[in-house]
């Protein structure tokens, strides 16, 4: 049972254009929500995470935002650049667990030059 | 060295085969676990040892055997793997597994394959 459900799966976006991943989740007790990047031959390496006590958390040209009464949760990639090629995906916590996560599925990102 | 190591980089064994993977962190961190990677499937937590102990296991198959002799090295013993266990298998750490496993540094993986 998939409790974090990540989509696109893959996205071909072009340089300077917007990319956006959505990530819907079930019940949680705890807030705090990352997102992940991992270029190929690398490990996953976290990239932004939000707090729901606000619905916006921007850091450079990456922006989380969050719809609580949703359950959902999205990256935006302003300005998109060919180095922000990469796999990303969310996690959400597990249900009563504030150390435990579901992750995504991940989606490929290929930014065209 | 800095952050997290991971060896050998690529790993082809047969299911007869014993072979171990091993992790490294220069980081001072207290936690380290490990995560497999499938193709199109969700990361999978596997093991977390939090200074040293275990403890988490989640339903991992015995075939894979842990070891964390300190808390800047972590091993993954395998031994008669099936073709499915075929993944990228992750090292990462963190200052401890009390609410810091979400901001871990991973290493770059071992990318097993199981002939």
């Amino acid at each position: 049972q998939q409790q974090v459900k990540q989509s696109p799966q893959s996205l071909i976006v072009q340089k300077g254009g917007i990319s956006i991943i959505n990530c819907a989740y079930e019940n949680t007790a705890f807030d705090y929500f990352p997102w992940y990047q991992q270029f190929p031959g690398k490990g996953p390496a976290l990239l932004i995470a939000i707090r729901p006590d606000v619905s916006e958390k921007k850091e450079g040209r990456f922006t989380i935002s969050f719809n609580k009464s949703a359950k959902q949760f999205s990256l935006h990639i302003m300005d998109s650049q060919p180095g922000d090629s990469a796999t990303y995906f969310c996690a959400a916590p597990k249900g009563d667990n504030f150390n435990k996560f579901y992750f995504g599925s991940g989606t490929k990102l290929n930014v065209k030059p | 060295e800095t952050g997290v190591t991971q060896t050998p980089r690529h790993l082809v064994m047969g299911m007869t085969n014993k072979k171990s993977l091993k992790c490294e962190q220069h980081l001072g961190h207290n936690a380290m676990y490990w995560y497999k990677q499938s193709a199109k499937k969700p990361l999978e937590l596997m093991f977390v040892y939090n200074f040293k102990e275990q403890t988490e296991n989640n339903s991992v198959p015995s075939r894979f055997s842990p070891e964390c002799p300190n808390s800047s090295h972590l091993f993954l013993h395998l031994h008669t793997l099936q073709p499915e266990d075929s993944a990228l298998y992750l090292c990462a750490s963190s200052q401890d597994a009390l609410g810091r496993i979400a901001e871990a540094f991973f290493g770059q993986g071992t990318r097993l394959t199981v002939v």
